[in-house]
């Protein structure tokens, strides 16, 4: 089955500087990779997605690469505020039709005032 | 429209008690999911079911069992609940493998057992 790593589990950056967090996968077969960021006590929400057939996409301050040939795909975020201190996760998955998301442990980012 | 709804929020267990949680979904979703999640484990999944009519185990069945009442809601029941199944649990739902838009999770509930 498919295998999600995250590296590092914490990160700390200081407001305003950018944050990196990168995954790695296993099964070449993975096409779909979605990211979710959870705040303390709340429920995981998707904040964006690629898919394989693009190799980057953006959305106002973060933007998710995708290389297919390494096998890793990162989540970057700009300017960093605050309120993006929380747990953020990668996922990846295939398109079967008994295909699910396997989840990376999680990294929790700490962005300092 | 609520979404991926869950109940009850939190609970407290004595071990060998059972329960049922409950899950509900509203946005016509054909998959439905449950995680656990632990301390630096991650999100891991329990049981999932693809369509109505269809379940399968995941990475950590082991004393769990579910039920997809219909197409919106799906159960996972605990036997007799242990220590080691304190955590908390995700129910989740998706539009359907292949065609991916993430999933939809639900608020949680935090279970202990004593």
């Amino acid at each position: 089955g498919e295998n999600v790593e995250q590296h590092p589990s914490t990160l700390s950056v200081q407001e305003g500087d950018s944050a990196v967090i990168k995954c790695t996968y296993s099964d070449s077969a993975s096409n779909y990779f979605p990211w979710y960021k959870q705040e303390l006590g709340k429920r995981p929400q998707l904040i964006i997605d690629i898919r394989s057939n693009v190799g980057e996409k953006k959305d106002q301050r973060i933007a998710v690469t995708l290389n297919k040939t390494a096998k890793h795909f990162s989540l970057h975020i700009t300017e960093t505020q605050p309120e993006d201190s929380a747990v953020y996760f990668c996922a990846a998955t295939g398109t079967g039709a008994n295909s699910k998301l396997t989840f990376g442990k999680g990294i929790t980012l700490s962005v300092r005032p | 429209n609520a979404g991926v709804t869950q109940t009850p929020k939190f609970q407290v267990l004595k071990t060998g008690q059972s329960m049922t949680l409950q899950c509900a979904q509203d946005m016509n979703h054909n998959s439905m999911y449950w995680y656990r999640q632990d301390p630096g484990m991650g999100l891991r999944l329990i049981y999932y079911s693809a369509s109505e009519g269809t379940t399968d185990k995941g990475e950590v069945p082991n004393g769990y069992n579910v039920s997809r009442l219909n197409k919106r809601e799906f159960s996972l029941r605990l036997e007799s609940a242990a220590p080691s199944q304190t955590s908390v649990y995700f129910c989740a739902s998706s539009y359907r493998p292949g065609q991916w838009n993430g999933y939809t999770f639900g608020s949680g509930t935090r279970l202990t057992v004593v």
